[in-house]
């Protein structure tokens, strides 16, 4: 059972358009993560959010973390056909064992 | 090594046959993860190592599923009489303590078909 609800699962843009993609929970997380999975390959990390209300920045990828930190938004400006992928988050709420949501897929057209 | 590398990179197995993956982890890593992604899913948890010590198998889907890191480096996660719905990518990830402070490195996975 998936915890973590992501929203769009699907997501199909042009380049330079700018996305929003979100991840929400019932439950309270001492911590959240965000991944990007390309085919074939195992998640990499983007970023951890700890603090309620936290924003993070990653050049063009802003990330934040719910006030409850029961939810969490990833924004992408100017999307470049390199940030297509698989964008996934994880939770940890105690047990430090990340729970994943579905993920949302990118593709972003040249 | 520089990164978690996972052999093999594939496997088809029969069903009814036994299959052994295996997680070599960054060097010194203390926890170690076992995931399953299904075709379209995020990662289901498996298991979770903290050096030898297996401290959770309460995702191990049953009894066939069994994992083991006997000195706190490789570990395998071995799947006895494999059945069709045990078709997935198998993920492991390290990381250099617990807690996501540290972060999580995975592996490319091993894609198990079974036919």
């Amino acid at each position: 059972t998936q915890l973590l609800e992501q929203s769009p699962q699907f997501l199909s843009i042009q380049e330079g358009e700018n996305l929003t993609v979100y991840c929400n929970s019932s439950s309270v997380f001492s911590s959240l993560q965000w991944y990007r999975q390309e085919p074939g390959e195992g998640p990499v990390l983007l970023v951890t959010v700890v603090t309620g209300g936290e924003v993070k920045k990653l050049k063009r990828l802003t990330f934040q973390f719910g006030d409850a930190r029961k939810d969490s938004s990833l924004h992408i400006t100017a999307a470049q056909p390199g940030d297509t992928g698989l964008y996934l988050c994880a939770g940890e709420s105690g047990s430090y064992i990340p729970t994943f949501g579905r993920g949302t897929s990118l593709i972003v057209h040249p | 090594g520089a990164g978690v590398s996972q052999s093999p990179r594939y496997k088809v197995a029969k069903r009814g046959q036994d299959v052994a993956l295996r997680c070599d982890p960054i060097s010194g890593h203390v926890s170690l993860f076992w995931y399953q992604q299904a075709l379209g899913q995020g990662p289901e948890f498996l298991t979770y190592f903290q050096n030898e010590a297996q401290l959770d198998k309460s995702g191990l889907p049953s009894d066939r599923f069994f994992a083991e890191r006997p000195e706190g480096s490789v570990s395998t996660l071995k799947i006895q009489r494999t059945q069709q719905e045990d078709s997935a990518v198998y993920l492991c990830a390290s990381s250099l303590e617990w807690g996501a402070d540290y972060g999580y490195t995975f592996g490319s996975g091993t894609r198990l078909t079974v036919v």
